[in-house]
């Protein structure tokens, strides 16, 4: 089984510092990676993709991919109370048309 | 453009009925997939569709069977519901490998 690891948290940070979630998988085949933002009480939803090693940035998001160590963090700068969430990592599980996820590291921003 | 859509948005069922869960999507993406995530726990495949005309199980399919309708539609179906099968249900569809997944609004089931 392909699989996705991520630390369970909770992730605590204060307003305004950054937060750091990583992820690590095993499937080499896996070209492109995902993070998904999950607030209680609903859905998935994408804030971030990455393909290629080395940093993309996206406002206060930068997802940095290291596809030697098979490995992808997710930093948050200026973090906010309402990023406060569930950050799910995924990976294509290749061969098998489907996203293998983590099981997601809960963030808690403190005012 | 609704993206990915789910029905019913809450189900409470006893034990033993059935129920469909239906799912449909208008980006024109070609695998659909069908979620349970239970309470702080992370999200877990059920059944998968790559294609239309094409089904396939994912980590815990026992009790429940799906249906590609169309290329839009995904529907699952409870045969004979549990209290086990309590839990939260979303359906997702991409477009195609090492793409990502959009996800509909999730149906909250609870089986007394």
């Amino acid at each position: 089984q392909k699989e996705v690891e991520q630390n369970s948290g909770p992730l605590s940070v204060p307003e305004g510092a950054i937060a750091s979630l990583n992820c690590t998988y095993s499937d080499r085949g896996s070209q492109s990676f995902f993070w998904y933002r999950q607030y209680s009480g609903k859905s998935p939803e994408l804030i971030m993709f990455i393909y290629s090693n080395g940093d993309k940035e996206d406002g206060r998001f930068t997802a940095q991919l290291n596809k030697a160590s098979q490995y992808v963090s997710l930093l948050i700068r200026d973090s906010q109370p309402s990023d406060s969430a569930t950050y799910l990592c995924a990976a294509p599980n290749t061969g098998f048309q489907k996203l293998v996820f983590g099981t997601g590291t809960r963030l808690l921003v403190s005012p | 453009n609704a993206g990915v859509t789910q029905t019913p948005k809450f189900q409470v069922l006893k034990t033993g009925q059935s129920m469909t869960l239906q799912c449909a999507q208008d980006m024109n993406h070609n695998s659909m997939y069908w979620y349970r995530q239970d309470p702080g726990m992370g999200l877990r495949l059920i059944y998968y569709s790559a294609s239309e005309g094409t089904t396939d199980k994912g980590e815990v399919p026992n009790g429940y069977n799906v249906s590609r309708l169309n290329k839009r539609e995904f529907s699952l179906r409870l045969e004979s519901a549990a209290p086990s099968q309590t839990s939260v249900y979303f359906c997702a569809s991409m477009r195609g490998p090492q793409d990502e997944q959009y996800f509909g609004p999730g149906t909250r089931l609870t089986v007394t």
